[in-house]
């Protein structure tokens, strides 16, 4: 059975450049969520996708934006990047939009903005 | 609005004691509740996850507990070892099932 994965590992942007991060969900697995985890702080949730429709979102304004394919990968896209965006980048999979199960998070993307 | 709260901040023990971690949460309306450990730069390791209808879980010398109409959860871990120190999160689900709320986490250093 393979884990969630998420790629890149690291990446180094400028303010107002774009970004796509990208996530592959554990086998079986047909949700995916996004967390924003700045240092010191617990993740932040920033959407989720069931079977390849927006699910939930949270906080954030709609420069983040995200996709799922049908064999349940997913991206965030961030556009207009920030200095406040540098952080580290969680995705997550469960089985079932109903969260009926435990959230199985990857290694994470850590992105920092110059 | 949801808000939890993870109280200490920060723990230092030595090898072999045995401790507690509180995680408090506002709105008793949760569809669930976590426990995750973090090692430090790296991805979320799910540790116990409660169902709301449910009290504790155990998982070897882990063992959570959940009271929902007091807002509370502790994390007990049992003989702690070196390999225990990491930050440790909670975070309830909304009733929704979509969104994990995360507290800031307890950073647990076990000296040998």
């Amino acid at each position: 059975e393979t884990g969630v994965t998420q790629s890149p590992t690291h990446l180094i942007k400028t303010r107002g450049q774009q970004v796509t991060l990208r996530c592959s969900s554990q086998s079986g697995h047909n949700t995916v969520s996004w967390y924003q985890q700045a240092l010191g702080q617990g993740p932040q949730f920033i959407f989720q996708y069931y079977r390849e429709e927006e699910n939930g979102r949270g906080n954030f304004p709609p420069r983040f934006s995200g996709l799922q394919f049908p064999n349940y990968s997913s991206e965030l896209n961030v556009n207009a990047l920030e200095l406040d965006d540098s952080a580290l980048y969680l995705c997550a999979s469960s089985l079932a939009g109903a969260g009926t199960d435990t959230q199985y998070f990857g290694p994470g993307t850590r992105l920092t903005v110059l | 609005k949801q808000e939890v709260t993870q109280i200490p901040a920060a723990l230092s023990v030595p090898e072999g004691e045995n401790l507690v971690l509180n995680c408090s949460f506002t709105d008793s309306a949760i569809y669930n509740l976590q426990w995750f450990r973090q090692d430090p730069g790296k991805g979320l390791t799910s540790l116990l996850l409660i169902q709301s209808s449910q009290r504790e879980q155990t998982s070897g010398r882990l063992n959570a507990s959940l009271d929902k109409s007091s807002g509370r959860s502790t994390l007990y871990i049992a003989a702690s070892q070196p390999g225990d120190s990491a930050t440790y999160l909670c975070a309830v689900e909304d009733q929704a099932g979509t969104a994990l709320i995360f507290g800031k986490g307890t950073t647990l250093s076990v000296s040998s």
